[in-house]
């Protein structure tokens, strides 16, 4: 079976960081997508990660452990446009995408 | 141009009808997706394209039927649809598969459907 999962809501603070946890059990894995998505608009793509370790992106980084089935998104200097849902996605070697339910993040001032 | 449309935008439709959404790209991109969300739930997969030709279909029930006419353009025919397939309805593209290196998808802002 798979299995795919990350906490349903945080909370943080306006200039503060916040990290992000999914994890999954899968066969077949291949990487793990990040999206951010607003209320009422299609997601966003972040980040793709298929090897270990730590890709950072601006004020976004995801690091990966396959061998742990282990992901986490980390926001630094949380902007109030920053609240929105982020989607932890696992990509499997048929190409084939399931989502997990996504963590609903919001910023305090 | 980063933008993957879609139309329309909001489509209420009775049981009976038969209807058509459309979704466009003019990325160059090869692979072309149809995913359904409900409220307050995550994507969930429908159909792969990949060079105008079905890639993967998620056993979706066939009062959905996708076509993908070239390799800018994409719809997804309704018939018969009941009430709880009532969801916004989001496409997206890829330059190509995952396994060809395709790993970012740009959606379009979906369709919201409403089955009566």
């Amino acid at each position: 079976g798979q299995n795919i999962d990350q906490p349903t809501e945080m909370t943080a603070t306006e200039g503060a960081i916040v990290q992000i946890n999914c994890t999954y059990q899968t066969s077949g894995f291949n990487g793990l997508f990040w999206y951010q998505q607003h209320a009422g608009e299609a997601p966003t793509f972040l980040s793709y990660n298929v090897l270990d370790g730590l890709e950072e992106k601006g004020r976004f980084s995801s690091f990966l452990s396959r061998s742990k089935g282990y992901s986490y998104l980390l926001l630094k200097e949380l902007q109030m446009k920053d609240s929105a849902s982020y989607l932890c996605a696992v990509s499997h070697r048929d190409d084939k995408i399931i989502f997990g339910k996504g963590t609903r993040l919001h910023i305090l001032p | 141009d980063t933008e993957v449309t879609q139309t329309p935008k909001h489509l209420v439709m009775g049981m009976t009808n038969k209807k058509s959404l459309k979704c466009e790209q003019h990325m160059g991109h090869r692979a072309m997706y149809w995913y359904k969300q409900k409220a307050k739930k995550p994507p969930e997969l429908m159909f792969v394209y990949s060079y105008e030709k079905l890639s993967i279909n998620e056993s979706v029930p066939s009062r959905f039927s996708p076509e993908c006419p070239n390799s800018s353009l994409l719809n997804l025919h309704l018939h018969a649809l009941q009430p709880e397939d009532s969801a916004l309805y989001l496409c997206a593209s890829s330059q190509d598969l995952l396994d060809r290196g395709g790993y970012e998808q740009y959606f379009g802002p979906g369709t919201r459907l409403t089955v009566t």
